[in-house]
């Protein structure tokens, strides 16, 4: 089973509906990271975690939110979606440990028409 | 506009070829991540650079911190198709801050 496990790998929804993106993670690392990937724009921050009710914006928070209730599950939200969020997300975890790295999901590719 | 820039930001050479990409920036970082992306994947992690002026090697590939800790590069020595892929590097300013990302060189090694 995978270390960083991401539902719905893909995901279709209409503009203006609510979207839930998981992730969950067996490696028991305190920290969390919700990415966006678009072409040429790399990953963009979303929100970080750094534990269990502890939220960060990133980068791009606009539009989404976040819910961080275990330490293993940060779930992602789109509580309106609109077609330029459309995007290729992913989660990632990462210890505490100085300059550890980052183990990410396979990610959530999410269409909104 | 991005706290890191990298480049090329698409590369195309032929087996056997030598490449440079580079990730820069006007900020100085602890350290310096470079991942390596396949399609439907995420993310892996090549190398950690921590120490201005430190260079690391893995295999074919040679990864250096610049002296200020503000860029970095990655050289690739006799590319082969399986080095194929998006390659991102990433920092954080300090071990407690956020990682953020480069928008990624995507290198195609044609046999």
């Amino acid at each position: 089973d995978a270390d960083v496990t991401q539902t719905p790998r893909n995901r279709i929804t209409k503009t203006g509906k609510r979207i839930m993106l998981e992730c969950s993670q067996t490696k028991g690392h305190d920290r969390m990271y919700w990415y966006r990937q678009d072409p040429g724009l790399g990953l963009r921050l979303i929100y970080y975690s750094f534990d269990v009710k502890d939220i960060n914006k990133g980068e791009i928070s606009d539009g989404y939110s976040v819910s961080r209730q275990a330490q293993a599950k940060f779930s992602l939200s789109l509580e309106s979606a609109i077609p330029n969020q459309t995007a290729l997300y992913f989660c990632a975890t990462r210890d505490s440990s100085y300059n550890s790295p980052l183990h990410f999901g396979n990610g959530t590719r999410l269409t909104v028409t | 506009t991005q706290l890191l820039e990298q480049s090329p930001q698409f590369l195309s050479i032929q087996e056997g070829e030598n490449l440079t990409v580079y990730c820069n920036s006007s900020s100085v970082f602890s350290s310096l991540q470079w991942y390596r992306q396949e399609p439907g994947e995420g993310p892996v992690l090549l190398v950690t650079v921590v120490t201005g002026g430190e260079v690391k090697k893995l295999k074919r590939l040679t990864f250096q911190f610049g002296d200020a800790r503000k860029d970095s590069s990655l050289h690739i020595t006799a590319a082969q198709p399986g080095d194929t892929g998006l390659y991102l590097c990433a920092g954080a300013r300090t071990s407690y801050d956020k990682v953020i990302f480069g928008p990624g060189t995507s290198l195609s090694v044609i046999p």
